[in-house]
């Protein structure tokens, strides 16, 4: 049962536009959203996230915005430059009393930015 | 440079065999995380560990067990290995599980 999905494997733009990536999950439990990036031969690196207490949260060019009615996320980067371009996790934390708070991720977005 | 530290980087290995997978978290960190991602999938989540107690449980398969040690460590452990354990193991640890997971570079496996 995939909890988070990540419907679009890739997406291709130009530098200068937006870079839109898009999540939808499924458990209403979820209580913190997250993005990570990830480059070739390289672990994930965190990018940003948003609390399920939030529509909107902004870190310069990266901003995520949370439709919970929707159950779906998404990433837009403005404007979009060739460094961007890399594999895009969403992921989503299902907090449970006995502290875990292991992350559910999704099947990533290869996000290409055309010079 | 995220401070967690994966060892060995590549491993080619045959079908049957067992093979050993270790993960350094960053210093001060109490939890570890072990994912597994295989051609064209996302993240799985394997297990958890918190200052050396298995704290969550994911699609962990009986053939594959972990533990973390008292220096905090952990080690995941894969035996009779088949071709579709082949992939990309990370290890992630988090200073407490409600914090950020930063993630090592990945221990890639080869099962022919």
């Amino acid at each position: 049962d995939q909890q988070v999905k990540q419907n679009s494997p890739s997406l291709s733009v130009q530098e200068g536009r937006i870079s839109i990536l898009n999540c939808d999950y499924t458990n209403s439990m979820f209580d913190y959203f997250l993005w990570y990036k990830k480059y070739p031969a390289e672990g994930p690196t965190f990018l940003i996230s948003i609390s399920s207490i939030k529509d909107k949260n902004e870190d310069g060019r990266f901003t995520v915005f949370l439709n919970k009615s929707a159950k779906h996320l998404s990433l837009h980067i403005v404007p979009s430059q060739p460094g961007d371009s890399a594999v895009y996790f969403c992921a989503a934390r299902f907090y449970r009393s006995g502290n875990t708070g292991k992350l559910i991720f999704g099947q990533g977005t290869t996000l290409q930015v055309k010079p | 440079d995220s401070g967690v530290t994966q060892t060995p980087k590549h491993l080619i290995t045959a079908t049957g065999q067992r093979v050993t997978l270790r993960c350094s978290p960053r210093s001060g960190d109490l939890s570890v995380y072990w994912y597994q991602q295989s051609l064209d999938q996302g993240l799985q989540f394997l297990i958890q560990y918190y200052n050396g107690e298995e704290r969550a449980k994911g699609n962990i398969l009986e053939r594959f067990s972990a533990q973390q040690f008292p220096d905090l460590h952990s080690e995941l452990n894969l035996s009779s290995l088949e071709l579709g354990d082949s992939a990309l193991y990370f290890c992630a640890s988090s200073v407490d599980p409600t914090g950020e997971l930063f993630f090592g570079e990945g221990s890639r496996l080869t099962v022919l």
